[in-house]
């Protein structure tokens, strides 16, 4: 399967633990993408990166979130402290660069559902 | 701030019947539109899209689309639906606007249920 990986698919933890998910892009897709989707909500964005450069962060991403992509691949998004409003579906996407950056197709992962109990 | 809205959070349908989900968005510039279907236990996936040119776009499995600027809409139909449309689909935009970096803005969903 080429698509777009996350893992673990589902992580149950409790209040103020760290979390941490993985995610996977598409082979050569150079653009990355987090987002967040809640029960009853459409996806919101979180963070982009483009290679290994993060150049947008929403904010939605409080401190106690951050990201990385440390060599243009894989991706890793970190929650410390957890609260149980971080309960939710983490999503990456990914997309490639010969699109223009306004007109690129992405394509979405399986998502990590998240529970913070 | 920009925002995209979808008047049905859930839609019921006997199959056959002809299905039409609105979506209105709120910005006045160049905006990219999306619509994406997630279907039972499986991750989005793209249905159609509109960059520029004929405002009437088709996408995959007989759904169409159609831009209608002065209305700030861009509403999806199919003429007859299956029990195998059963899925939540989504709107989106991509806007210029304010150094967007091309993230796309989601509607909250719209639950579409065919009964065989």
């Amino acid at each position: 399967d080429t698509g777009v990986s996350q893992d673990p698919r589902h992580k149950i933890t409790k209040r103020g633990q760290n979390v941490t998910f993985r995610c996977d892009p598409i082979s050569e897709h150079n653009r990355l993408y987090w987002y967040r989707q809640t029960l009853g909500q459409g996806p919101e964005f979180l963070t982009y990166f483009q290679n290994e450069a993060q150049l947008e962060k929403s904010r939605l991403l409080s401190d106690r979130f951050s990201a990385e992509r440390p060599k243009g691949s894989f991706s890793t998004l970190e929650i410390q402290r957890t609260e149980q409003g971080d309960s939710a579906m983490y999503l990456c996407a990914s997309s490639p660069l010969r699109a223009g950056i306004f007109r690129n197709e992405q394509f979405f992962g399986p998502g990590t559902r998240l529970t913070v109990l | 701030a920009q925002s995209v809205s979808q008047h049905n959070h859930h839609v019921i349908l006997s199959e056959a019947a002809s299905l039409e989900l609105g979506c209105n968005y709120s910005y006045g510039g160049t905006v990219n539109l999306f619509w994406y279907v997630q279907y039972p236990g499986q991750h989005l996936q793209l249905l159609l899209k509109y960059f520029s040119g004929d405002p009437l776009v088709k996408g995959i499995k007989g759904f169409e689309a159609e831009f209608i600027k002065s209305k700030f809409s861009f509403n999806l139909r199919k003429p007859s639906v299956q029990w195998s449309d059963t899925a939540e689909y989504f709107c989106a935009v991509i806007t210029t606007y304010g150094g967007s970096q091309g993230n796309l803005i989601f509607g909250k969903g719209t639950k579409l249920s065919v009964k065989p």
